[in-house]
């Protein structure tokens, strides 16, 4: 069955620091995996998906198949980037989205 | 703006009485998807459906949930009767269909309170 982990509840970091998000997957077929965002008092959103390989709001991830992770990264934290981050697998014929339980990030200024 | 409406917002109701929950997803999206999110957690799906088919119900707890999407445009969510371990967000999402790359769009979800 198909698993997605994220190993922390909680990440702060300051203003101008790097910040890395943490993501592994667990699925046997070709993965498709995206990054949602919900910031405050805010609908779920999508922020970015590997098939892309794009770059939104100055994050990116890589999805690396050795490692089953899908980490989001970036260079140089925002206080506006603050808000939970959550990583998501497509898998199965119907193609369910199945979610990690999140990371709340704080940017501190 | 224009996308996934859900109501009510709130519900607080007590243990062993009945709740709906109403969708209406992003006009033309196909695919329509209910979470369950508990507290500190992530959304869980508990249904998909494709139109007004479904096509993953296995997570759904069956003897007290129930959901249809009549027409294939809006979607209801009943649970009868709630427990309190049903206390939860329930979001509701669409996407255009289930291909490569499709985003999921969500609503603000409904608070659900059981006591």
């Amino acid at each position: 069955a198909q698993r997605v982990t994220q190993p922390e509840k909680l990440l702060s970091v300051f203003k101008g620091a790097p910040v890395e998000l943490k993501c592994n997957y667990s699925y046997s077929g070709s993965p498709e995996l995206f990054w949602y965002v919900q910031y405050s008092r805010q609908r779920l959103q999508l922020l970015l998906r590997h098939i892309s390989r794009e770059s939104i709001k100055g994050f990116t991830a890589d999805l690396n198949k050795g490692e089953t992770s899908f980490h989001l990264k970036k260079p140089f934290a925002q206080e506006e980037d603050s808000a939970m981050y959550y990583c998501a697998l497509v898998s199965g014929s119907a193609r369910q989205l199945t979610f990690g339980s999140g990371t709340q990030l704080t940017v501190l200024p | 703006e224009a996308g996934v409406a859900q109501s009510p917002r709130y519900k607080i109701i007590e243990k062993r009485q009945s709740v709906a929950f109403w969708c209406n997803p992003i006009s033309g999206h196909a695919t329509l998807y209910w979470y369950q999110q508990i507290l500190g957690q992530g959304p869980k799906l508990l249904i998909q459906f494709q139109n007004n088919g479904v096509v993953d119900d296995s997570q759904l707890p069956k003897d007290r949930f129930s959901a249809e999407r009549l027409k294939g445009v809006d979607s209801t969510l009943k649970i009868q009767p709630a427990k309190l371990e049903d206390s939860a967000v329930y979001l509701c999402a669409s996407s255009l269909g289930v291909g490569l790359n499709t985003e999921a769009f969500f609503g603000q979800g409904t608070r659900l309170t059981v006591v």
